[in-house]
């Protein structure tokens, strides 16, 4: 099984701040990555796919990049909104979730 | 507009099965390549891919739990539902499922899910 490796666990972010979580795969998984953001007591949203992609109605303050086996979400100027939990998807091979990066107010 | 929503026991015994339905509406898991997976979120943990059921029926399972669960669809109802035999109190959690769709381009097929139920709290005690 490809194993994830999300980093850092956890953040702490002030309003306006530049943040960027990485993801690691055990092997190549080309660009089958996604991004998920998860606020408590809320179904987790799609924020990119494909590596790349924004999805449709995400902020554009959201970018993906990487391929093979290195990926990073970046958020630009962070908004209070933002505060929540991201998670990186692999979909090359069967789907495994990241650990998860849990973004906190400073 | 896709919307999902799961539903079932709010409370299950060790031991017993549970059985979970996905009931949705806005597409439907006749058409090529549409799936829906099953995932779950144990109380201050990650999320954990379950299941996923694709159009033309084939089926896949997490390998950890492989041996407990059961995938299923009912087209005519859009419904798909997930049976987790032999529930013990660390299946505690909130079950999602979720639509997977996605593109081709190039040699690959990139998949996502994109749309959410808002999940269903599932609590194993006697």
């Amino acid at each position: 099984d490809i194993q994830m490796t999300q980093s850092p666990s956890s953040l702490s972010a002030s309003v306006g701040d530049r943040v960027t979580i990485t993801c690691r795969a055990s092997q190549t998984i080309d660009r089958h990555i996604n991004w998920y953001q998860h606020r408590p007591g809320k179904a987790p949203k799609l924020l990119i796919y494909a590596a790349s992609n924004l999805q449709r109605g995400v902020p554009s303050r959201f970018s993906g990049s990487g391929s093979g086996t290195y990926f990073t979400l970046t958020i630009n100027s962070l908004q209070s909104e933002d505060f929540a939990t991201y998670y990186c998807l692999q979909t090359f091979s069967a789907v495994q979730f990241g650990q998860g990066t849990k973004v906190e107010i400073k | 507009q896709v919307t999902l929503r799961e539903s079932g026991p709010a409370l299950v015994k060790p031991t017993q099965t549970l059985t979970l339905t996905c009931t949705f509406s806005g597409f439907s898991l006749t058409t090529r390549g549409m799936s829906v997976s099953w995932i779950r979120q144990p109380p201050g943990k990650a999320l954990e891919w379950l299941a996923l059921i694709d159009w033309d029926d084939d089926k896949y399972y997490t390998t950890s739990l492989k041996t407990r669960l059961t995938i299923s669809k009912d087209t005519s109802k859009n419904q798909v539902v997930l049976t987790m035999t032999n529930m013990d109190p660390v299946d505690t959690a909130t079950y999602y499922c979720a639509r997977r769709t996605g593109y081709q381009s190039g040699y690959y097929y990139y998949y996502y899910m994109d749309v959410w139920g808002k999940g269903t709290t599932v609590t194993v005690s006697s």
